[in-house]
């Protein structure tokens, strides 16, 4: 157990509705991070916060968005969905904003399919 | 553009032999590099890292060897034993820049028989 959390494990919706994926970080942990597994993809980054800001943006869609609350959860939106959204979504958290030496600690992700 | 790749889907290894997984990096600037192991229905877990200042490092049964010039890194697990099946993710970081994420591999399927 890494102690990141993710709800809902499962999740099956049509194309183009709107889902909240809710992810809460490790105790003490400041950043989290939204990663995308597709079919044959490697982990795609998508969105990193640091206490409650926005520090990095990698390969997220303009139908997406995150935001990290006072509490440090964070949750991942994902709107007029299509098809090819159908993929497992992990969040990450770990201490600090950088990578130095910094492991990131995984949930067991969300399996999203879009019907 | 993949900056960060494992060319091997897949490794069938006996047990007790020698796994060598193998990772190939395209940006110079990688200084910190990770690699994940994942279980079905599991997310990633951390295994062992390597900061671009050394050329190896150990933790029990795993030895990850980093060539910068060849901007290669491998990961090497002695003895392989039948839990150690799982896929295993090389990643690559800009270590003590702000705001950066790990840049991640496809992966390769490590399967180890009895």
């Amino acid at each position: 157990d890494s102690g990141v959390t993710q709800t809902p494990k499962h999740l099956i919706t049509a194309t183009g509705q709107r889902v909240t994926l809710r992810c809460s970080p490790r105790s003490g942990d400041l950043s989290v991070y939204w990663y995308q597994q597709s079919l044959d993809q490697g982990l795609q980054f998508l969105i990193q916060y640091y206490n409650g800001e926005e520090r990095a943006k990698g390969n997220i869609l303009e139908r997406f968005s995150a935001q990290q609350f006072p509490d440090l959860h964070s949750e991942l939106n994902l709107s007029s969905l299509e098809l090819g959204d159908s993929a497992l979504y992990f969040c990450a958290s770990s201490v600090a904003s950088t990578h130095s030496g910094n492991t990131i600690y995984f949930g067991e992700g969300s399996w999203l399919t879009v019907v | 553009d993949q900056q960060v790749k494992q060319n091997s889907p897949s490794l069938s290894v006996q047990e007790g032999r020698i796994s060598i997984l193998n990772c190939d990096y395209t940006n110079s600037m990688f200084d910190y590099f990770l690699w994940y192991k994942k279980y079905p229905a599991e997310g990633p877990t951390f295994l062992i890292s390597i900061s671009s200042i050394k050329d190896k490092n150990e933790d029990g049964r795993f030895t990850v060897f980093l060539n910068k010039s060849a901007k290669h890194l491998s990961l090497h697990i002695v003895p392989s034993q039948p839990g150690d099946s799982a896929v295993y993710f090389c990643a690559a970081s800009l270590a003590n820049q702000a705001g950066t994420a790990l840049i991640f591999g496809k992966g390769t399927t490590l399967s180890v028989s009895s």
